[in-house]
């Protein structure tokens, strides 16, 4: 069974500029987690989405949006990029029952300059 | 506020030194705990859900435990490649799992 698959692994932005970064989740998976990590915070819950709606989302500002697709698969927006924006985003799904195990991809590095 | 408090930060163990990771948490309703392990420039990758106290999970060298107010991965007679940083989170019933910061575990062969 394919695991998380997030695009792109990798990325470089300047300031301002927006990103948008894709997920895939597990086949059979609804609901999909978008999560921050860095070194001094560590995780920190973005937003999930199950069944094409929001159904929670973390403190974050407005510029961090997503959407998930009829297909599971979802995507996530940064706009107006900062430098602390600087981070390891991680993309996990499951089968969205309460204290089902997340299930992780290998993330993308964003950098912003 | 769900919170969750790892320690130590850091673990350096000898190969076949046995040790334990910690876990405490504060949540108002406990749904589940996980255990992760994360490998440098990869996702965690799940190892443990725990759901009430006394719960106990085991896995190769790998067991965690679950009390009331903490939980522990204990690691027996570890091996080089155990070496990762072991994460701990909690469902709370808030719909989305808190983490703590995480422990790094070296072990030397």
């Amino acid at each position: 069974k394919a695991g998380v698959t997030q695009t792109p692994r990798y990325l470089i932005k300047t300031r301002g500029q927006q990103v948008t970064l894709s997920c895939s989740p597990i086949s059979g998976h609804r609901s999909v987690s978008w999560y921050q990590q860095t070194p001094g915070q560590g995780l920190q819950f973005l937003f999930e989405y199950f069944s094409e709606t929001q159904r929670n989302k973390g403190n974050f500002p407005g510029r961090f949006s997503g959407r998930q697709f009829s297909n599971s698969r979802s995507e996530m927006n940064v706009s107006t990029l900062e430098l602390g924006d600087s981070a390891l985003y991680l993309c996990a799904s499951s089968i969205g029952q309460s204290n089902s195990p997340l299930h992780f991809g290998n993330g993308t590095r964003l950098t912003v300059t | 506020e769900d919170q969750v408090t790892q320690s130590p930060e850091a673990l350096r163990l000898q190969e076949g030194e046995s040790s334990s990771l910690n876990c405490s948490y504060t949540v108002s309703g406990l749904r589940g705990l996980f255990w992760y392990r994360q490998d440098p420039g990869k996702g965690p990758e799940f190892l443990f859900t725990l759901y009430s106290a006394g719960e106990e999970k085991e896995k190769e060298r790998l067991k965690a435990t679950l009390t009331k107010k903490e939980s522990f991965l204990h690691i027996t007679a570890p091996k080089p490649e155990d070496s990762a940083t072991y994460l701990c989170a909690v469902d709370g019933g808030s719909e989305k799992l808190v983490f703590g910061k995480g422990t790094k575990l070296t072990v030397n062969p």
